[in-house]
């Protein structure tokens, strides 16, 4: 099994250019996220799904828009690229977390520079 | 709303040493959970371990233990006799029962000096 998986790797934008972040998970999680890391702001939550067709608002989901047409992927998109979206942004999803229990599994992270 | 704070950016103790890392919480919920995650310089992030807030047993895993005291809202991870393959950024996180957001704290970069 794959898992999590993002694409793309890495992506170089420039200011204003748009671009779209794929998540896919094979495991039929219901639940998935999107986070950003940055240096000492450890991982934030920018947007999550809590099913096909769902999106919700994190902490910080300003300048970004996501869609879950599929349940197995979770599309995060940027408009119009700023040098402060410069980040590490990682994927991750659960069975369901209603309870709160459930352990995520995370891709292997985008690294995104905006110039 | 949810806070995770992990107070120590960044520690560095030699080999062999013992080495606690503080997390502290807020939440209004009475029932969540607590996670503490590993990020080797690989990249990955990787769990560690699971708490309910209605057990508050302490937990070992071989050189790992976690500490989880409601009365001061912490889960503290505590590494024993440490080797350089535990130099990592460590996260705590927590999920509340009533909401759907699992709140990362900043993270602790560990460095174990040989």
């Amino acid at each position: 099994n794959a898992g999590v998986t993002q694409t793309p790797k890495f992506r170089v934008l420039k200011t204003g250019q748009s671009m779209t972040l794929l998540c896919a998970q094979d495991m039929n999680h219901e639940y998935m996220y999107w986070y950003r890391q940055d240096p000492g702001m450890g991982l934030r939550l920018i947007h999550y799904s809590v099913g096909e067709g769902t999106t919700a608002k994190g902490e910080v989901p300003d300048g970004y828009n996501v869609s879950r047409l599929k349940k197995q992927n979770f599309l995060l998109g940027l408009e119009s690229a700023a040098p402060s979206q410069t980040s590490v942004y990682f994927c991750a999803s659960t069975i369901n977390s209603f309870s709160g229990a459930n352990v995520l599994t995370f891709g292997a992270g985008s690294r995104l520079t905006v110039l | 709303a949810q806070k995770v704070t992990q107070a120590q950016t960044e520690i560095s103790v030699v080999e062999k040493e013992d080495v606690t890392l503080d997390c502290v919480y807020e939440t209004r919920d009475t029932t969540y959970y607590l996670f503490w995650y590993k990020q080797p310089p690989s990249g990955e992030l990787v769990f560690l371990i699971r708490r309910n807030s209605f057990d508050e047993q302490n937990e070992i895993s071989g050189r790992y233990s976690w500490n989880f005291q409601k009365s001061t809202s912490s889960f503290n991870f505590t590494i024993t006799a440490s080797q350089v393959v535990d130099s990592a950024v460590y996260f705590c996180a927590l999920s509340e029962v009533r909401d759907d957001k699992i709140i990362f704290g900043k993270g602790t970069r560990l460095h174990i000096l040989p």
